[in-house]
């Protein structure tokens, strides 16, 4: 079945820390892979994507995210955690379902970064 | 460029009632879509549109929703009669085409429903 798995509901990080959100996916064919993030009464706003190529996928605001294919894993980093960085953080994949061609969603984990 | 303009961004409604959101994608977008978002979960699928043609609507409780793009622009998502389970976010996204697997869905603020 295809699907998406974010283990931690949350994570907690100091800033100027390094950060990793993590995730793993399950899909038949190649992966398509996405990072969202969603701030408190805001919609999901695009960060990163992995379609094809160089496994490290560099993303808006310092965001970067690896894929490791052998792990099924698509995990968002930051080098340096900053506090308005806390936030929802989605992965998703899009994949094949019934015929159509669907994007689905982690659970999300919640990110804080405390000062 | 504009982004995916929702509203109402609130509203609270009795069991029974109905509700209507409204939805402007992306200007060109071809796509657009509507997701259901109950708190702690991520969003889910309700309705898939390519400009004014239903792709996908297999998660959409027919019995009670109903949606439609008429001219293939905006969209209009309607509840009707609501339930108490219908509590959620609507989220509406639009993207340039679905044809291809890599195209990014661009998403609107939602609009945060709570039937009581």
């Amino acid at each position: 079945a295809q699907s998406v798995a974010q283990p931690e509901d949350q994570v907690n990080v100091a800033e100027g820390n390094p950060l990793t959100v993590k995730c793993t996916y399950s899909v038949s064919g190649n992966p398509y892979l996405f990072w969202y993030v969603q701030y408190p009464n805001r919609g999901l706003q695009f960060l990163l994507k992995y379609i094809t190529g160089d496994n490290l996928v560099k993303g808006s605001y310092g965001f970067e995210a690896e894929f490791n294919k052998s792990q099924t894993s698509f995990h968002l980093k930051k080098p340096s955690a900053l506090v308005s960085d806390s936030a929802l953080y989605f992965c998703a994949v899009r994949a094949p379902i019934g015929g159509y061609n669907k994007l689905i969603f982690g659970a999300g984990t919640r990110l804080a970064v405390h000062p | 460029e504009a982004g995916v303009a929702q509203s109402p961004r609130y509203k609270i409604i009795e069991k029974r009632q109905s509700v209507a959101f409204w939805c402007n994608p992306i200007s060109g977008h071809a796509t657009l879509y509507w997701y259901q978002q109950i708190l702690g979960q991520g969003p889910k699928l309700l309705i898939q549109f390519q400009n004014n043609g239903v792709v996908d609507d297999s998660q959409l409780p027919k019995d009670r929703f109903s949606a439609e793009r008429l001219k293939g622009v905006d969209s209009t998502l309607k509840i009707q009669p609501a339930k108490l389970e219908d509590s959620a976010v609507y989220l509406c996204a639009s993207s340039l085409a679905n044809s291809r697997y890599q195209e990014t869905q661009y998403f609107g603020p939602g609009t945060r429903l709570l039937v009581l």
